[in-house]
C-alpha cells in the first residue's frame, strides 16, 4: 500500500529548541494531518492542512502542505517538557475518501531539561 | 463527552483464544476504523466502516473480523489468536476527512 516516510524516527533535544520534522510520500496526497501521542494514550489532533501552500499554526507548532502535494512538514518552537511524545503525519492519497487515510512512522521526541 | 471509549485496556491471551474489543462513540460519527500500532510501523488500517451495517477490508485484515450492527460501536473480533497479533489497537472515529478521533488503546498480549 502507499506509504509515508517521515523523518527523522527519533530526535533528543535541549528544552527551549525549535524542532523539525517532516513526511513525504511518492503519491499526491489531498489532506495531510498532524498527530500527537502521549505515552498510553491514543494520538490526538494537532493540526491539519487542506489546500497546497497552506500554512497553519497552532500555538508553539506551525506546520505546511507542501507545495507538490508531496510532502508535509511540522515545526515546533521553543520546545518544553510537554511537548515529549510521538508525532504521526497523516494523510489523505488523492482520489480516496476518508478511510484511505494513511499514517507515517512516527516521530519520537525526548527532551532534555 | 467521553469521545472514543474502547474496552478492554489490556488483555492477555492464549494462542487460539478468541476475543472481541469493543469501541463505542458518542459524537455521530459515521466513519470507524480499527488500526494496530508496532513499533516502528505506524498505524495500520485493519478494518473499517462507512456506516451502520457496513464494513471493508483495510491494509492488514487477516485473521480479524469486525462488526457494526450499532451506528455508535464498532467490534474487532480474534477468532483464534496468534503471537503476531500481539500489539496495541487502536479505534477511531470520523464524519469526515477532517481528521480522527482516538481511543486511548487496548494492549493485547497473545503468549
Amino acid at each position: 500500500g502507499q506509504q509515508l516516510n517521515q523523518s527523522p524516527q527519533s530526535m533528543f533535544i535541549q528544552e527551549g529548541e525549535d524542532v523539525s520534522m517532516n513526511c513525504t510520500s511518492s503519491s499526491i496526497f489531498n489532506t495531510w494531518l498532524w498527530y500527537k501521542q502521549d505515552p498510553g494514550e491514543g494520538p490526538v489532533l494537532l493540526i491539519a492542512l487542506y489546500k497546497a501552500g497552506e500554512l497553519t499554526s497552532n500555538g508553539r507548532l506551525t506546520a505546511q502542505f507542501g507545495i507538490t502535494r508531496k510532502d508535509s512538514f511540522l515545526n515546533i518552537s521553543a520546545s518544553i517538557p510537554s511537548d515529549v511524545g510521538i508525532y504521526f503525519c497523516a494523510g489523505q492519497p488523492s482520489g480516496q475518501g476518508a478511510q484511505k487515510l494513511v499514517f507515517g512512522q512516527g516521530t519520537r521526541l525526548t527532551i532534555n531539561p | 463527552n467521553a469521545g472514543v471509549t474502547q474496552t478492554p485496556k489490556f488483555r492477555v491471551l492464549k494462542t487460539g483464544q478468541s476475543m472481541t474489543l469493543l469501541c463505542a462513540q458518542d459524537m455521530n460519527h459515521e466513519y470507524m476504523y480499527w488500526y494496530r500500532q508496532d513499533p516502528g510501523m505506524g498505524l495500520r488500517l485493519i478494518h473499517y466502516s462507512v456506516g451502520e451495517g457496513t464494513t471493508a477490508k483495510g491494509e492488514v485484515p487477516d485473521g480479524y473480523n469486525v462488526s457494526r450492527l450499532k451506528k455508535q460501536n464498532f467490534l474487532l473480533g480474534l477468532e483464534s489468536a496468534a503471537p503476531s497479533q500481539t500489539s496495541v489497537y487502536f479505534c477511531a472515529s470520523s464524519w469526515s476527512n477532517y481528521g480522527y478521533t482516538f481511543g486511548s488503546g487496548t494492549r493485547l498480549t497473545v503468549v
